[in-house]
């Protein structure tokens, strides 16, 4: 019965460098999600998975980011070539079914800082 | 893009006192979440209500819905020092349809603080 978990819970970088960002999602889940916070906002979408597949990648900032799903389960959001402006929270998030009322379950997330 | 207000953006009170806090939105939803969120990580969902319910009550939270004038309420009674989180309305962006309809939108939260 374990949550959302997320790897790692932080990460420091240097700008230009790349980074991984890994989420568990809840088994038997099919949705996942992926958002960011800056410090003090709210959340901001990044991309959403149902099953493998991301219907939904409005979010994506820049085409610096990425995210791929395998196996209906594990995802990593990757960030290519990362400014300080990447600087956030990432949150990952799963439900049950892609019901729009079904509620989201979160991960911990990662704090990414960029140098 | 549909997106939740909460008012107010810092509330700070007493152990033992209600706690309430608004959600105003734009546009017209299925239904409304509301999530607590302490020192800046994972949000935990706190509940649900639909847009044909008026109220909704778990434990201590009551929470009602107004679709006329498209806002939402969390009330939290006898408040603990374990309460004191970041609160955040959140909703669906379409309305069942098309992609977009299950990611949620969120405001920028409402900042309680009790003091024991």
């Amino acid at each position: 019965g374990a949550g959302v978990s997320q790897s790692p819970s932080n990460k420091v970088t240097e700008k230009g460098k790349d980074v991984e960002l890994r989420c568990d999602p809840i088994s038997g889940h099919t949705a996942l999600y992926w958002y960011r916070q800056s410090l003090g906002q709210g959340l901001e979408f990044l991309i959403y998975f149902q099953g493998n597949s991301a219907p939904d990648k409005s979010g994506l900032p820049s085409d610096r980011f990425s995210a791929e799903r395998t196996g209906g389960s594990v995802s990593t959001l990757t960030i290519q070539r990362t400014q300080q402006e990447d600087s956030a929270v990432y949150l990952c998030a799963s439900s049950f079914g892609t019901s729009g009322g079904a509620p989201q379950y979160f991960g911990p997330g990662t704090r990414l800082t960029v140098l | 893009s549909q997106q939740g207000e909460e008012d107010p953006q810092a509330l700070s009170i007493q152990e033992g006192e209600n706690a309430t806090m608004n959600c105003s939105y734009k546009t017209s939803i299925n239904n409304l979440q509301w999530y607590r969120q302490n020192s800046g990580r994972g949000l935990v969902h706190l509940i649900l209500i639909r847009s044909n319910e008026r109220e909704k009550h778990s434990g201590r939270l009551r929470v009602t819905l107004d679709t006329s004038k498209k806002s939402s309420s969390l009330l939290i009674t006898a408040s603990r020092a374990a309460d004191t989180a970041s609160y955040f309305c959140a909703m669906p962006r379409g309305v069942y349809s098309g992609a977009g309809s299950y990611q949620l939108t969120f405001g920028k939260g409402t900042k309680l603080s009790v003091i024991p």
